[in-house]
């Protein structure tokens, strides 16, 4: 069983605020790391599939960044807007087979 | 619109009904997932189909039963469920092969209650 595990749980952040959450995974047999966004009543959207040691990639105001050999990564939101809130899911995919597997999800809530 | 569709968005069914879940995908993909998601839980993998082959059964039980008549249609056949198996399931797709990293696009989900 892989763990994949992402912290926080939730947060709650005023709109402007920036922030950042993480994601934890193996660092052997690593392949890819995806990253979603899951908004309330819609499917989960990709962000970002990452596969290099120290990659970063950006969309807009969200970033995020690699790091194979500690497993984790982190996720950016620069200046949060209510339209940011969602669940935010990141996926391991090691290159042992066809599978993801998903963290628990930070969800996001931004106030206006 | 993510180009994956799910019929029927949502499900109420008795333990002793038969019932199936149909995904459809627009995206010319070779790669089908049914995951599963359970309140408090992460998604779960169900059952992974490439090319119309299935390659991964992750431990389901039989009560669920996948079919993949061709690559743009998944189904999820439904057959003396539990009420433990009241979730959210999602339907994917991807193009799976070298260096596609399977970016997976998703559908709305099948909300399943069983009563």
């Amino acid at each position: 069983i892989l763990n994949v595990e992402q912290s926080p749980q939730s947060l709650h952040v005023q709109e402007g605020d920036s922030t950042n959450f993480t994601c934890s995974f193996p660092s052997s047999n690593f392949y890819a790391l995806h990253w979603y966004r899951w908004e309330t009543a819609k499917s989960p959207e990709a962000l970002f599939v990452m596969t290099l040691n120290g990659d970063e990639k950006k969309k807009g105001r969200i970033s995020a960044t690699l790091n194979t050999k500690e497993g984790y990564s982190y996720l950016y939101i620069k200046g949060s807007q209510p339209e940011d809130s969602a669940t935010y899911l990141c996926a391991f995919y090691n290159n042992a087979g066809n599978m993801l597997t998903f963290g628990g999800g930070t969800r996001l809530m931004v106030k206006p | 619109e993510t180009g994956v569709t799910q019929t029927p968005r949502h499900l109420v069914m008795g333990m002793t009904n038969k019932k199936s879940l149909k995904c459809e995908q627009h995206l010319g993909h070779n790669a089908m997932y049914w995951y599963k998601q359970s309140a408090k839980k992460p998604l779960e993998l169900m059952f992974v189909y490439s090319l119309e082959e299935r390659v991964e059964n992750n431990s389901v039980p039989s009560r669920f039963s996948p079919e993949c008549p061709n690559s743009s249609h998944l189904f999820l056949h439904l057959h003396t469920l539990q009420p433990e198996d009241s979730a959210l399931y999602l339907c994917a797709s991807s193009q799976d092969g070298q260096d596609s990293y399977n970016e997976q696009f998703f559908g709305p989900g099948t909300r399943l209650t069983v009563l």
